[in-house]
């Protein structure tokens, strides 16, 4: 079964640093989106992306964050300075359709330092 | 209050017992639902699509009731492997594909 995967896996990042995280979506989705865990607190939606531009954004989504598929199959999400409360869970998810389910990679916990 | 509000839990229960969650949203211009289960610290994984007729799948059976604001799940004959923590999960469709989680209800099925 095709899916969603992640890397890093894990990433640990100096507090100001830049990270990138990489996802590779299902090969025949259309949508591709970013999601957060905070340890112990729910999901939250970051920012989703169809057609080479940004559908739409969360408060979260500020300045900082930044996506970008540069390839045809890689959609990233970058931070440009990091700061402590960004150490979460980060998954990515794509569909087919905005209707349809979304299936998720398996994350890239990032720890802030 | 919050979008979208699931029981509380844990709910901890034996082998082959019959369990239900409840799941309400606030905003009456959702228009899909979806069930999703979360094991620990890992990603969300489609349980099934909640549909208006109702739905069925093995031992899972989903309902929505568009009036009342109400998703429910209701899980037969439970398995150990059924122990997880339940997302209750609505998209507005209209604003991206956006999902919004409720905050989870665990499961913990016990022989």
């Amino acid at each position: 079964e095709p899916e969603v995967t992640q890397t890093p896996s894990h990433q640990v990042t100096q507090m100001g640093q830049e990270v990138i995280l990489r996802c590779v979506p299902i090969s025949n989705h259309l949508y591709f989106y970013w999601y957060r865990q905070i340890l112990g607190q729910k999901v939250e939606f970051l920012v989703s992306f169809y057609n080479n531009e940004i559908s739409e954004k969360s408060e979260i989504f500020d300045d900082q964050f930044s996506v970008e598929r540069p390839d045809g199959s890689n959609f990233t999400l970058k931070i440009r300075s990091t700061k402590l409360e960004d150490s979460a869970m980060y998954f990515c998810a794509s569909s087919e359709g905005t209707v349809q389910p979304q299936h998720f990679g398996d994350g890239t916990r990032l720890s802030i330092l | 209050r919050k979008e979208v509000e699931q029981d509380p839990g844990p709910f901890n229960v034996p082998e082959g017992a019959t369990v239900a969650f409840n799941c309400t949203y606030s905003n009456s211009a959702s228009q899909s639902f979806f069930w999703y289960r979360q094991d620990c610290r890992k990603e969300p994984k489609l349980l099934m699509s909640v549909y208006s007729s109702g739905n069925e799948d093995g031992r899972f059976t989903a309902q929505l009731n568009r009036a009342s604001q109400y998703i429910s799940l209701l899980i037969r004959d439970s398995k150990l492997s059924d122990s997880a923590t339940y997302l209750c999960v609505v998209n507005r469709n209209n604003q991206g594909g956006k999902l919004i989680f409720g905050q989870g209800t665990e499961l913990s099925v016990k022989p």
